[in-house]
């Protein structure tokens, strides 16, 4: 099936680092939302977002929906070793609005 | 904690045998989601279900099915189970037929296949 191309794959930081992650796509999205698992757990919803252009930020954390429609990028500020966990994007293609398709994840590692 | 539940926790079985995956959505719920996480595939989307009727399928193989009972808990069921089953399970669930904004994990199931 489709899925979103998410780099990096993994990341090794320090503690107060910022750190970027994107989410990128062939085709036009019309939504892009970012979530976060933590061992063990289902992903939670970080940040949705529905417009091109759209910047939206959770605490240290701020998303933007890109201006082509094909990618998206997720920011944390300052980074806490409460960061580590892996970090999804998902999107809706504007061609099929009740399939969420997701990337493969980024791994964050926070050294403290 | 989400408020989505799902039984059992872990779940080891054989090649061939067939396994049910039990998911109570958040109490109002009405839509269900079944993924399955691999290593090398990410999060999948399944099938989802809204108040008992099937409303999107995705990538879920014929000895695959699943269904949502008239309190809105889902089952899935997996048959013929192969190695490569051997996977996460997500069930996630939201308020509405096309909500993917406010959709909410459980905490998988674990499924091993010797």
């Amino acid at each position: 099936g489709q899925q979103l191309n998410q780099s990096p794959q993994s990341m090794f930081i320090q503690e107060g680092e910022d750190v970027s992650m994107n989410c990128t796509s062939s085709s036009i999205f019309n939504t892009w939302l970012w979530y976060k698992q933590d061992p063990g757990e289902g992903p939670v919803l970080l940040i949705a977002l529905y417009k091109a252009g759209e910047l939206t930020s959770n605490g240290r954390l701020t998303a933007q929906f890109g201006i082509t429609r094909k990618d998206s990028f997720l920011n944390i500020s300052a980074s806490i070793p409460s960061d580590v966990g892996i970090y999804f994007c998902a999107g809706l293609n504007a061609g099929n609005n009740r399939k969420l398709i997701w990337g493969l994840g980024t791994s964050l590692a926070v050294n403290p | 904690d989400s408020g989505v539940t799902q039984t059992p926790k872990h779940l080891i079985t054989a090649t061939g045998q067939r396994v049910t995956l039990r998911c109570s959505p958040r109490s109002g719920d009405l839509s269900v989601y079944w993924y399955q996480q691999s290593l090398d595939q990410g999060l999948q989307f399944l099938i989802q279900y809204y108040n008992g009727e099937e409303r999107a399928k995705g990538n879920i193989l014929e000895r695959f099915s699943a269904q949502q009972f008239p309190d809105l808990h889902s089952e899935l069921n997996l048959s013929s189970l192969e190695l490569g089953d051997s996977a996460l399970y997500f069930c996630a669930s939201s308020v509405e037929q096309v909500s993917y904004n406010e959709q909410f994990f459980g905490p998988g199931t674990r499924l091993t296949v010797l």
